[in-house]
């Protein structure tokens, strides 16, 4: 049971460049979100999408875009790289129950934007 | 303004010694979380409370929600307990927010 599995672990990117980092999770979960973690800040919430096919802005959107490909894959893209999107990424997924459901989170994606 | 505030933010210990990490949050919640974060490593959840307190081996996590307080106990700790340590507090199904983390060193 591999749980949340996201890629690439490690990135380096020059500005203006795009990429996508890809998440999945097996465990059959509606609830999939994108935080991302920088240096004396908690986990800031870039998208979430509560099911298949339907996604929304978090706390920090601009720069990004999510795809909800199907329930098991969550992908984030940055179209345009800038420096202030140098952070580690993680992809997390909940538990099946509304409110109460455990959070399963990925390794995290470690992004640096030169 | 945060509304998830953690206590302390750094914290070493020897081993062996009992630790208490403290969360608190000004909004009102149905859950919160504590997840362990290994240096380079990934998040894993510890535990999820909405009332009481539960024990999962040498760590025990208690709430109490009037007061708008949860507590993480470590027990007999140990260097392999180093870690920051988060809590999260669940506004909504898919509302959380998150402390800045207690970062834990424990020394042999």
């Amino acid at each position: 049971n591999a749980g949340v599995t996201q890629t690439p672990k490690f990135q380096v990117l020059k500005t203006g460049q795009s990429m996508t980092l890809q998440c999945a999770q097996d465990m059959n979960h509606n609830s999939m979100y994108w935080y991302r973690q920088d240096p004396g800040m908690g986990l800031r919430l870039i998208y979430y999408s509560a099911s298949e096919g339907t996604t929304d802005k978090g706390e920090v959107p601009n720069g990004y875009n999510v795809s909800r490909l199907n329930k098991r894959e969550f992908s984030l893209r940055l179209e345009s790289a800038a420096p202030s999107q140098t952070s580690v990424y993680f992809c997390a997924s909940k538990g099946r129950l509304a409110i109460t459901g455990e959070l399963f989170f990925g390794e995290g994606s470690r992004l640096t934007v030169l | 303004k945060n509304e998830v505030e953690q206590s302390p933010q750094n914290l070493t210990a020897q081993e062996g010694e009992f630790i208490t990490i403290n969360c608190s949050y000004s909004v009102g919640i149905s859950a919160l979380h504590w997840l362990q974060q290994h240096p380079g490593g990934g998040i894993v959840s510890l535990f999820m409370l909405s009332s009481g307190k539960k024990k999962h081996g040498r760590l025990i996590a208690t709430i109490n929600i009037q007061e708008k307080h949860s507590s993480l106990h470590i027990t007999a700790s140990h260097p392999r307990d180093s870690a920051v340590y988060i809590c999260a507090a669940v506004l909504t199904g898919n509302q959380f927010y998150f402390g800045t983390g207690t970062s834990l060193t424990v020394i042999p």
